[in-house]
């Protein structure tokens, strides 16, 4: 198995332009999962899909934070404007749901390392 | 807001000794992970305790999950450098759509030859 996918793995951008972090997860998995880590506040949920629909985003930290799940297979997430503050190593990770309504383990990808400057 | 305080943050020791790491919450939890992360790479699970007074042995590694579910520890018996990386521990809650996790604040260990 691939694994988890991000792209891209490093993201240089100037404060108040778009960016865009993309994530495949592994196949038959049905949740989703999007966290940021720094080195100040650690390793943050921002938010977690399940069957592609957004169950929790209260760690998204502001509006311009912006997540989606068009299909099984692909999600993003997006921050418009960026902010020297919102550099950090965004992870995307995925799970499959069992028995009970929990949630398997949680693969997660390499990481974007995102710079704002 | 849930928090899991790690202890301690960073510890750097030599091949060959003993290291504890605790993780501390004032909540509970319904079950408790630890994650082992290496630089440029994202946390891959260790374990996962779920019954107070749990330990689990996995190799050099020993976990115990607190009676109260409230806290856990990590045992290393003669560390070894592939041990090197960041420890993370993760509380588990079941909310209405699933499974969310908090993590604690890491511990980076260092072992060297």
């Amino acid at each position: 198995d691939a694994g988890v996918i991000q792209s891209p793995r490093h993201e240089v951008t100037e404060m108040g332009q778009e960016v865009t972090l993309r994530c495949k997860p592994i196949s038959g998995h049905n949740s989703l999962f999007w966290y940021r880590q720094t080195m100040m506040r650690g390793l943050e949920l921002l938010i977690y899909f399940n069957n592609n629909v957004p169950i929790d985003d209260s760690g998204m930290p502001e509006d311009r934070f912006s997540a989606k799940m068009p299909n099984a297979s692909f999600s993003t997430l997006k921050i418009q404007p960026s902010e020297p503050r919102d550099s950090a190593v965004y992870f995307c990770a995925s799970s499959s749901r069992v028995a009970g309504g929990l949630d398997g383990t949680q693969y997660f990808g390499p990481g974007t390392r995102l710079t704002v400057l | 807001t849930q928090l899991l305080e790690q202890s301690p943050q960073f510890l750097s020791i030599q091949e060959g000794e003993n290291l504890t790491v605790y993780c501390n919450s004032s909540s509970v939890f319904s079950s408790l992970q630890w994650y082992r992360q290496e630089p440029g790479e994202g946390p891959v699970l260790l374990v996962t305790v779920v019954t107070g007074g749990e330990v689990k042995k996995l190799k050099r590694l020993t976990f115990q999950f607190g009676d109260a579910r409230k806290d856990s520890s990590l045992h290393i018996t003669a560390a070894q450098p592939g041990d090197t990386g960041l420890y993370l521990c993760a509380g588990a809650e079941v909310t209405g759509g699933g499974n969310k996790l908090t993590f604690g604040t890491g511990t980076q260990l260092k072992v060297e030859l």
